[in-house]
């Protein structure tokens, strides 16, 4: 089993949507979690950092973290053709390096 | 703004060339990373940093080395480069192994 696993997808929604991604780990260590969007070609760009359980907000992207289910989830709302991109979950434990998920691919259709 | 910068986008070169990949960031971070990221694999980690003239290796690290003389400047080295090289790498670096914040990256052509 690997250490985080990630639905590669693609996705495909129509604009508007909300659009949710998901990330299971199975190291019940793990108490840094971020989200990443990449588009094609360019490097990952940080979109959401949350530290232990709960959720997190900032603007269209909500982050969420079960710890308990050892789950994490990016949700965006009002999807935009600009969205389109692979999203990449990471997450790590004190004194650890990042794990990362192996990405989403997501397609928002005008 | 953070800033990692990568100094080529694209490379191309022939097996058995020596390749220097260079990265540098602009935010006195203590700790930088090479990752090479395949379709299908992810992100793997190569090598890592935590201070100057400090290296750690990550989980792919053979045929790679790396140096780090300055806080800023973070190199990677293929010794003698292959066809199984040809990849994207990305350069990352983090205060305190806090986020990680990403170069554009170098897609490496080994032909």
């Amino acid at each position: 089993q690997k250490e985080v696993e990630q639905d590669p997808g693609p996705l495909s929604v129509p604009e508007g949507a909300i659009v949710s991604l998901n990330c299971t780990y199975s190291n019940s260590a793990f108490q840094y979690f971020m989200w990443y969007r990449q588009y094609s070609r360019k490097g990952p760009e940080l979109l959401m950092y949350t530290y232990s359980s709960g959720n997190k907000e900032d603007g269209r992207f909500t982050a969420q973290v079960d710890k308990s289910s050892k789950y994490i989830s990016l949700f965006i709302r009002d999807s935009q053709p600009s969205d389109s991109a692979t999203y990449l979950c990471a997450m790590r434990f004190y004194g650890q390096n990042f794990v990362f998920g192996p990405g989403t691919r997501l397609s928002v259709l005008p | 703004d953070v800033k990692v910068t990568q100094s080529s986008r694209y490379l191309v070169k022939r097996t058995g060339e020596k390749v220097f990949l260079e990265c540098v960031q602009d935010m006195d971070h203590e700790n930088m990373f090479w990752y090479r990221q395949d379709p299908g694999l992810g992100l793997r980690l190569i090598y890592f940093s935590y201070d100057v003239k400090m290296k750690e290796k990550g989980d792919i690290p053979e045929g790679y080395s790396v140096s780090r003389e300055k806080k800023e400047r973070f190199s990677l080295i293929l010794e003698s480069a292959s066809t199984n090289q040809t990849s994207m790498y990305l350069c990352a670096s983090s205060p305190a192994n806090e986020k990680l914040f990403f170069g554009s990256g170098t897609q490496l052509s080994v032909l």
